[in-house]
């Protein structure tokens, strides 16, 4: 258990529809990081935030968006959700944002949209 | 020039045997190159890493060789066991003011007993 939560665990839902994804650090950890893993992109980080304020964007789409809140939870929203949105969402956290410092991946929360 | 590139996609190995997974990448400020593991179902786990600054790094079973000037490193696991068959990933960062991966593309590894 590397004591990051995710919720939901499992998400199904239809095309055209928003959905938020949410996420716990570690105790203590400052930084969140989310990332997509689906079969034809692999593993791709899309944001990251560091004590509330966003510090780096990978390949995010403008349809989702994420914040990281004062007691550093993080939610990832999905919006104008499409067929190739469907993918297993994993959120990270770390201590602070350096390599110095372990990332410590949820159990991801598996998007399904039909 | 952010990608890493991984193989073989996938690997299979009697118990005992010692699985190589290669990876490369082209973007020279890379100074982070860790190794995670994934079982089905669960988050991807930090296995082992190194920087630049060492051509090998043991943990284990486990051990990175990392050569800089081919901009290669590469996973080796001795003595394999069939509780290590899982996915492979390995990723690069850059030291800085954020920690983002770039992940490669994964090798799945099976163990057979």
């Amino acid at each position: 258990d590397s004591g990051v939560t995710q919720t939901p665990k499992h998400l199904i839902t239809a095309t055209g529809q928003r959905v938020t994804l949410r996420c716990s650090p570690r105790s203590g950890d400052l930084s969140v990081y989310w990332y997509q893993q689906s079969l034809d992109q692999g593993l791709q980080f899309l944001i990251q935030y560091y004590n509330g304020e966003e510090r780096a964007k990978g390949n995010i789409l403008e349809r989702f968006s994420a914040q990281q809140f004062p007691d550093l939870h993080s939610e990832l929203n999905l919006s104008s959700l499409e067929l190739g949105d469907s993918a297993l969402y994993f959120c990270a956290s770390s201590l602070l944002p350096d390599t110095s410092y372990e990332q410590y991946f949820g159990p991801g929360t598996r998007l399904t949209v039909t | 020039q952010q990608q890493v590139k991984q193989s073989p996609q996938s690997l299979i190995v009697q118990k005992g045997g010692i699985p190589i997974i290669n990876c490369a990448y082209e973007n020279t400020a890379f100074d982070y190159f860790p190794w995670y593991q994934q079982f089905p179902g669960k988050g991807p786990a930090l296995l082992i890493a190194i920087r630049p600054d060492v051509s090998e790094k043991k943990e284990g079973r486990f051990t990175i060789s990392f050569n800089k000037s081919a901009k290669q490193f590469s996973l080796h696991i001795m003595d394999s066991q069939p509780g290590d068959s899982a996915t492979y990933f390995c990723a690069a960062s850059t030291s800085g003011a954020t920690n983002k991966l770039i992940f490669g593309t994964g090798t799945l590894l099976a163990v057979q007993p």
